[in-house]
């Protein structure tokens, strides 16, 4: 059972470069989620998609672009990547629990360097 | 004032001593409450929930304190195995509103 799998885990880009982050889940989750981290502050939501079909603006959302594709995958894409873009990039899928609770499973992430 | 705050430490400690974190929160109208435990450059992943009357989870005690709006995290015994970056989490009712604070980070030792 592989969980939220990411690709890529590394990535340099020069400023004004593109790309795509893909994120799959093989857990039948609805939910799904981009979060980025960095030092000092937290994982902070970027996008998120409650189902198929739908997704939301979170935090942090400006110079990001996302696609549901479908149930397993959601792409997290960075149009013209900044240096201030630079951070680990974590995807994660959720299903609702018992009361609610919305527990989390998170992809090993990828550390993006925006030069 | 941050939404979730925590002391990012870093706290040494011996293994096997107790070791307590708390966490402060500043929406009272949030719903639910977690800790997730972060290893150095690996994803979080979910330690335990935390429930308003307590739980324990063998050596793990969470507790949730509602009039003060903050939660705790007691770890006994720690082993060395325990070293890492504690997250405390909130959900406050939207299926986008997980806030994650910045962690505390814990070195056992022997």
């Amino acid at each position: 059972n592989a969980g939220v799998t990411q690709t890529p885990k590394f990535q340099v880009l020069k400023t004004g470069q593109s790309m795509t982050l893909q994120c799959a889940q093989d857990m039948n989750h609805n939910s799904m989620y981009w979060y980025r981290q960095d030092p000092g502050m937290g994982l902070r939501l970027i996008y998120y998609s409650a189902s198929e079909g739908t997704t939301d603006k979170g935090e942090v959302p400006n110079g990001y672009n996302v696609s549901r594709l479908n149930k397993r995958e959601f792409s997290l894409r960075l149009e013209s990547a900044a240096p201030s873009q630079t951070s680990v990039y974590f995807c994660a899928s959720s299903a609702a629990g018992p009361l609610g609770f919305y527990e989390q499973y998170f992809g090993p992430g990828t550390r993006l360097t925006v030069t | 004032r941050k939404e979730v705050e925590q002391d990012p430490g870093p706290f040494n400690v011996p293994e096997g001593a107790t070791v307590a974190f708390n966490c402060t929160y500043s929406n009272s109208a949030s719903q639910s409450f977690f800790w997730y435990r972060q290893d150095c450059r690996k994803e979080p992943k979910l330690l335990m929930s935390v429930y308003s009357s307590g739980n324990e989870d063998g050596r793990f005690t969470a507790q949730l304190n509602r009039a003060s709006q903050y939660i705790s995290l007691l770890i006994r015994d720690s082993k060395l195995s325990d070293s890492a970056t504690y997250l405390c989490v909130v959900f406050t009712g939207t299926a986008s509103k997980l806030t994650f604070g910045t962690g505390t980070r814990l070195q056992v030792t022997l």
